[in-house]
């Protein structure tokens, strides 16, 4: 079955406290992306990825890192998580064409 | 700015009726629309998708609409059924080939039995 894949899919942490949220998809898709969802802002651009070891700056990438080592791995690493960092999170494979599947969502709460 | 507005937050249905969805844009550089659907606790799913070069595209009961002049796509949705209640997004993207999207905030829709 075609799928992305997040984990955790919850996470409650403290400020400051580094965190990584898994990102995986089984369609060998080259483009991947990280967008948040906020209430009344619907869902912004973190960070994408074109391919292996080639990623870029989506609208909204201030206080997060992304990898992209491999094709089938999209990890979103929040080095120093804030307050304004809580969100609800997704990880989306695009195929050519242009369909995003996306994952399940991370909902994420930085106190 | 939001380039990409979808300005009713959320819309009611009789089911069976028509559920007509807006959605705006600012960039003339766009040229590549999508509309999804997101139920609670899970992932947006595509539902359609039109080109600039299109005016209309037709999926089984879902319609998607452009008008290049207006600035303006909407979706429609006949007959509506129940199991259409959900959030819908509209996207837009504005380079051919690099799938980097813009989204409105969605509109809720509620099909009503």
């Amino acid at each position: 079955e075609a799928q992305v894949t997040q984990n955790p899919r919850y996470l409650i942490t403290v400020t400051g406290k580094k965190l990584t949220v898994t990102c995986s998809q089984n369609m060998n898709h080259e483009y991947m992306s990280w967008y948040r969802q906020d209430p009344g802002l619907g869902l912004r651009q973190i960070y994408y990825s074109m391919n292996v070891e080639v990623t870029d700056k989506g609208d909204v990438p201030e206080g997060y890192k992304v990898s992209r080592k491999e094709k089938r791995n999209f990890p979103l690493i929040l080095e120093s998580p804030s307050p304004n960092q809580t969100s609800l999170y997704f990880c989306a494979s695009t195929r050519e064409g242009g369909e995003q599947f996306f994952g399940p969502g991370t909902r994420l709460t930085v106190l | 700015d939001q380039q990409v507005k979808q300005n009713s937050p959320s819309l009611s249905v009789q089911e069976g009726r028509i559920s007509i969805l807006n959605c705006d844009y600012t960039n003339s550089m766009f040229d590549y629309f999508l509309w999804y659907k997101k139920y609670p606790a899970e992932g947006p799913t595509f539902l359609i998708s039109i080109s600039s070069i299109k005016d209309k595209n037709e999926d089984g009961r879902f319609t998607v609409f452009l008008n290049k002049s207006a600035k303006h796509l909407s979706l429609h949705i006949v007959p509506s059924q129940p199991g259409d209640s959900a959030v819908y997004f509209c996207a837009a993207s504005g380079s051919s080939g690099t799938y980097k999207y813009i989204f409105g905030t969605g509109t809720r829709l509620k099909v009503l039995a």
